[in-house]
This record gives C-alpha cells, sequence and structure tokens, in this order.
C-alpha cells in the first residue's frame, strides 16, 4: 500500500526566509512518481513538480526545488525567498505506475504555510 | 483552453439527501478521478473513470457512484448523504498515460 507523511502540520516564516517542507512516502513498487501540489485559499490544487522513481537528480525551478532520496524515501521540498503570495497548504503525493493511464494519487496530510510580511 | 471545471460550487444537503456532482476535464484530457477532502486533510481517492468505465476504487462505499460520458466528462453521485460527506469534492483530469492530473476548483458540500 502507498502512504506519504507530511511531519510538520503549520510553518510559519518571515518573507524572503527560506522554507523546506518534508516528506516521506511507503510503496512496494520500484516504479513510482512523486509530486508536490500547492492548494490557496481558494481550494483548488496546483500542479507543482513531478519526480520519478529512476530519477534522483535534484533540481532547482525558479524559487522551487526538491531533493528526492531514494535511500531514505524522502522528497523535500524547498521554498526559496518566501513570498506571500506562497501562503498555502502544500501537498506531497504518490502515485504507483501500474498499467495504462493514471493511477491514484496518494496524499499527505498537508503543511500550511503562512509567509509573514 | 479550459481547464478543468466543476459545478455546483457549493452544495448544502440534508442527511438522508442523494447528491450529483459534475465535471468536465480539460481539453485533450480522457481521464477523470475524483477525490474527497475533508477538512484539514489531504485529498483521499475515490475512483476513476477512463472510456466510460470505473477503473480503479478507492476505500469508500458504494453509495459513491460515477459515470463518464463519451465526451469524457464525469459525474460523482453519493446516496443516503452522511454528515461525515462533507467535504470538497475535487475532480482531476489527465491526458492517458501522462501522469500530472490537473485539478478543477471543486465543489463544497455541506450535509446537515
Amino acid at each position: 500500500a502507498q502512504k506519504v507523511t507530511q511531519a510538520q502540520t503549520e510553518i510559519s516564516v518571515v518573507e524572503k526566509e527560506d522554507v523546506t517542507l518534508d516528506c516521506v512516502y511507503e510503496t512496494r513498487d520500484t516504479t513510482y512518481y512523486l509530486f508536490w501540489y500547492k492548494q490557496p485559499p481558494s481550494g483548488e490544487l496546483v500542479f507543482l513538480i513531478r519526480r520519478n522513481s529512476f530519477d534522483e537528480q535534484n533540481e532547482i525551478s525558479g524559487r522551487y526545488s526538491w531533493n528526492f532520496q531514494k535511500s531514505t524515501s524522502s522528497f523535500n521540498f524547498t521554498i526559496t525567498a518566501s513570498q506571500v503570495v506562497d501562503s498555502a497548504v502544500y501537498f506531497c503525493a504518490l502515485s504507483e505506475a501500474r498499467g495504462y493511464g493514471n493511477n491514484r494519487l496518494a496524499f499527505g496530510k498537508g503543511n500550511q504555510v503562512v509567509v509573514i510580511p | 483552453d479550459a481547464g478543468v471545471t466543476q459545478s455546483p460550487t457549493h452544495l448544502i444537503k440534508t442527511r438522508g439527501q442523494q447528491v450529483t456532482l459534475r465535471c468536465s476535464p480539460k481539453s485533450g484530457h480522457d481521464t477523470v478521478s475524483w477525490y474527497q477532502q475533508a477538512l484539514g486533510q489531504g485529498p483521499q481517492f475515490i475512483f476513476q473513470y477512463y472510456e466510460e468505465e470505473e477503473r480503479q476504487r478507492g476505500n469508500f462505499p458504494d453509495r459513491f457512484s460515477g459515470h463518464q460520458f463519451p465526451n469524457y466528462s464525469s459525474e460523482l453521485n453519493v446516496n443516503a448523504l452522511l454528515l461525515g460527506d462533507s467535504a470538497l469534492y475535487l475532480c482531476a483530469s489527465s491526458a492517458g498515460p501522462r501522469y500530472e492530473q490537473y485539478f478543477g476548483p471543486g465543489t463544497r458540500l455541506t450535509v446537515t
């Protein structure tokens, strides 16, 4: 069974500080995908990033970066130089790659990020 | 290019009633998934439709049913509503084997 754990619930930072969100996952599959989604107060989930299980290369995309380590089953996400608009709930999610078509996403409980001006 | 749309935005129902929620996928997408998000929780997978058939199902009772139409739009039906069914219901669409699911704005259901 797939499981995603996000330990922190609410994280407050002062604007321009960096914020790192932790995500630990469990899966029995060797092929899977990991995601981060953002949910602003409007409620719509916004796709941020996706990594597959064969690509542990860590990357930076604008102010977002991620650290994927299979050895510890972690997929952490960092927002650099946070801005007030980054205030939202962030979800880590896992999809096991079976069969044709998209498979179910298993989400963590989310991290509420509050950026204080 | 319209994204995923859902209707209605908000809905208030009484315990025991039935409700139908609707979703139109993003243009070019043929797969629709439904998720339930209780307050303060992450979304939970309900089921997924592809080629007008339910392909996968999460741990939800049979009171939750769905349908996908030839134009790929989808409906989620919930019978015999319980107070615990109060949640944000999110629809997501995707294009075949691609794994990015694009979410709609959700329908907030309140059961009183």
